[in-house]
């Protein structure tokens, strides 16, 4: 089974903290993706990797920053956070060529 | 701008009936369609995959993909109160990230 894990299921943070989200997956693959998800809003993406070291602007980057050194992990940056960030993020993955994106647990970030 | 339309619901039938949830979604050359479900509080789980025009069926579960009409559904049999949950359609085309509904709650009544 694939395996997608978050580094927090809930979070707390002070508004102008810098937030690290870490997600790793083990089941070798290429593609790895972050969503926020507001009530009403639906899933909306952030950033999406399709190697190492590359990342893609998906439709909602502003305020955030992405990190891909290592195959497993990507990581999600609030470089700043704001009350407007509180959200359920979710990070996914999937095998390259396959488009069945598995996610993770998610994080429930507020920002107070 | 490429988008999934849901009925957000709720969606209510009894325990034992068929629950039929609908997806429209705007454009022409996608190519892969799927269906998520999602309980209160938790992440996105795929249930369902279709590629091509048809019923393909898993279980209780049967997807019907009509890619003319740009339209795909999910019916549930025998509809249990577990099936509770929303359910998020989602399709993508080759090489891009998913685009994802808003969903449809549905509520299973014992």
């Amino acid at each position: 089974d694939v395996k997608v894990t978050q580094s927090s299921r809930y979070l707390v943070k002070r508004t102008g903290e810098k937030v690290f989200l870490e997600c790793v997956q083990d089941m070798d693959h290429e593609n790895m993706f972050w969503y926020r998800q507001d009530p009403g809003l639906g899933l909306r993406l952030i950033y999406f990797s399709y190697d190492v070291k590359m990342k893609e602007k998906g439709d909602i980057p502003e305020g955030y920053s992405v990190s891909r050194e290592k195959k497993e992990r990507f990581s999600l940056i609030l470089e700043s956070a704001s009350t407007n960030q509180t959200s359920m993020y979710l990070c996914a993955s999937t095998k390259q060529a396959t488009p069945e994106q598995y996610f993770g647990p998610g994080t429930r970030l507020t920002v107070t | 701008q490429k988008e999934v339309e849901q009925n957000s619901g709720p969606l209510s039938v009894p325990e034992g009936a068929i629950a039929s949830l609908n997806c429209t979604y705007s454009d022409r050359v996608s190519q892969s369609f799927f269906w998520y479900r999602q309980y209160s509080g938790k992440s996105p789980e795929l249930i369902m995959s279709i590629y091509s025009n048809g019923d393909k069926e898993d279980g209780r579960f049967t997807a019907q993909l009509n890619k003319a009409s740009q339209y795909v559904s999910l019916l549930i049999r025998d509809s249990q109160p577990s099936d509770s949950a929303t359910y998020l359609c989602a399709f993508n085309q080759a090489g891009t990230a998913l685009i994802f509904g808003k969903g449809t709650t549905l509520s299973v009544s014992s």
